[in-house]
């Protein structure tokens, strides 16, 4: 139980495009998820917190105009990369955490590649 | 603000052999949680401890929580090439309620 869907695993892109990633909790309602940003042998660092139906918390540092992130339903997420530049590629993985099992799941992670 | 500190960062060590990896956090926390990153993945959870005290095994791996030392340790026994990957400890003092902070990530490889 308590499975978060994330695609799409990969995407390689052009600068100045944008880019969306979804992240669905397949058996479970997640009130809130996050997102998370992970660089090469870096360790995962948070960008925002969403929380369904109201507006994502973002961490200081992160610009929420460029990183859109939208929580319409218990069972959806996306995060928006909006005109990604090749600074943005990286490891993006969403996260939610789930009561029952006293622990958060995390998606399987989006390698973007902007070109 | 929580800070995690983890040691050591890179380790690589031998089959077979034993060591213990630490995970240092800075505010009180009931809970803790261990992952396991391989290459190119995201994260796997590999235990949940949820009190002081809390001891869990998974075959060559066990985890322990001293939440009055603010401690945790990932003990590797008899360690075998399998066992290569990142792991990350993270402590969590709202209760599974809001955002985790994660240790920088201990690097394991285990050669034969």
């Amino acid at each position: 139980g308590a499975v978060v869907s994330q695609h799409p695993s990969w995407v390689i892109c052009k600068s100045g495009t944008s880019v969306k990633i979804e992240c669905r909790s397949l058996d479970f309602q997640a009130t809130t998820m996050f997102w998370y940003r992970q660089f090469p042998k870096q360790s995962l660092m948070l960008m925002a917190t969403s929380n369904e139906g109201s507006k994502a918390t973002y961490e200081q540092g992160v610009e929420k105009d460029k990183f859109l992130i939208n929580h319409a339903s218990l069972t959806l997420s996306t995060l928006t990369v909006t005109s990604a530049h090749p600074e943005d590629s990286s490891f993006y993985i969403c996260s939610a955490s789930y009561q029952g099992m006293g622990g958060y799941t995390f998606g399987s992670g989006t390698r973007l590649t902007v070109v | 603000e929580l800070k995690v500190e983890q040691n050591p960062l890179f380790l690589s060590m031998q089959e077979g052999k034993n060591y213990t990896i630490y995970c240092n956090y800075s505010t009180t926390s009931d809970r803790l949680y261990w992952y396991r990153q391989d290459p190119g993945k995201s994260l796997e959870s590999l235990f949940v401890l949820l009190s002081n005290g809390a001891v869990k095994q998974e075959g060559r791996l066990m985890a322990s929580l001293d939440t009055k030392a603010r401690l945790s340790t990932l003990h590797i026994t008899a360690a075998v090439h399998d066992l290569s990957a990142t792991y990350f400890c993270a402590p969590d003092p709202r209760g599974g309620s809001e955002k985790l902070v994660f240790g920088k990530g201990t690097k394991l490889t285990v050669n034969p």
